[in-house]
């Protein structure tokens, strides 16, 4: 299994409160994702990262950032969590961007609730 | 625009029947073609993938044919076992500058002993 951590697990927050959560690589893989999952969507990409300090919106990135400033974590931020963004937060890991021949690796998922 | 379609769920099967779930993608130029499937509190796998027209992906008894004139990319299995139960995930990714991955809803599999 590819070295891919989340935390934390689960949480439940209130909304309006700010919410950070972390993914964390053993691989040294340069391309990093944030995807949701949420019923009858499969998952949908928020943000993604090609490098440190070097991020990129995905289709869903409305109420959320992202920061990485080491190779081997990236942080994705809800401001300002809304009960819209209660889902299931997966992060994944690339050796490669697009050029079609990569896979990518997911981590265990977070489950996050907004009340 | 780009999408993925798959067959619905749930699907229901005894353990030892056939596997089918069909997988329809709508891409421009040759995406690469994906089947993850998530456990029941797991994050995705790669089950298999394909990434030219008439590659065949295979892992574990799954198998999909990459058919670009029908633009489809459906998975089988010849007899499911009750471990099988998850859900499938069909996506693809494009050949060209874009990273991300296009999924399709899911279909939940439930094989029963």
């Amino acid at each position: 299994d590819a070295g891919i951590t989340q935390s934390p697990r689960h949480k439940v927050t209130e909304t309006g409160t700010p919410v950070t959560l972390r993914c964390h690589q053993t691989e040294n893989h340069r391309y990093m994702y944030w995807y949701r999952q949420d019923p009858g969507h499969g998952l949908r990409l928020i943000h993604y990262s090609y490098g440190v300090k070097d991020t990129d919106k995905g289709e869903v990135s409305d109420g959320y950032s992202v920061s990485r400033s080491k190779t081997e974590d990236f942080l994705l931020t809800l401001e300002s969590a809304t009960s819209s963004q209660t889902s299931v937060y997966f992060c994944a890991i690339s050796s490669q961007g697009g050029g079609g021949q990569e896979t990518q690796y997911f981590g265990p998922g977070t489950r996050l609730l907004v009340l | 625009g780009n999408s993925v379609t798959q067959m619905e769920g749930p699907v229901t099967l005894s353990e030892e029947a056939f596997l089918t779930i069909n997988c329809t993608y709508t891409a421009t130029g040759y995406p690469s073609l994906f089947w993850y499937v998530q456990y029941p509190g797991e994050g995705l796998q790669l089950l298999l993938k394909a990434t030219k027209a008439d590659d065949k992906g295979s892992n574990k008894g799954f198998e999909a044919t990459y058919r670009k004139e029908t633009t489809s990319f459906h998975l089988e299995k010849g007899s499911v076992q009750v471990s099988d139960s998850a859900v499938y995930f069909c996506a693809w990714i494009s050949s060209g500058s874009a990273r991300q991955l296009t999924f399709g809803s899911g279909t939940q599999l439930t094989v029963l002993p």
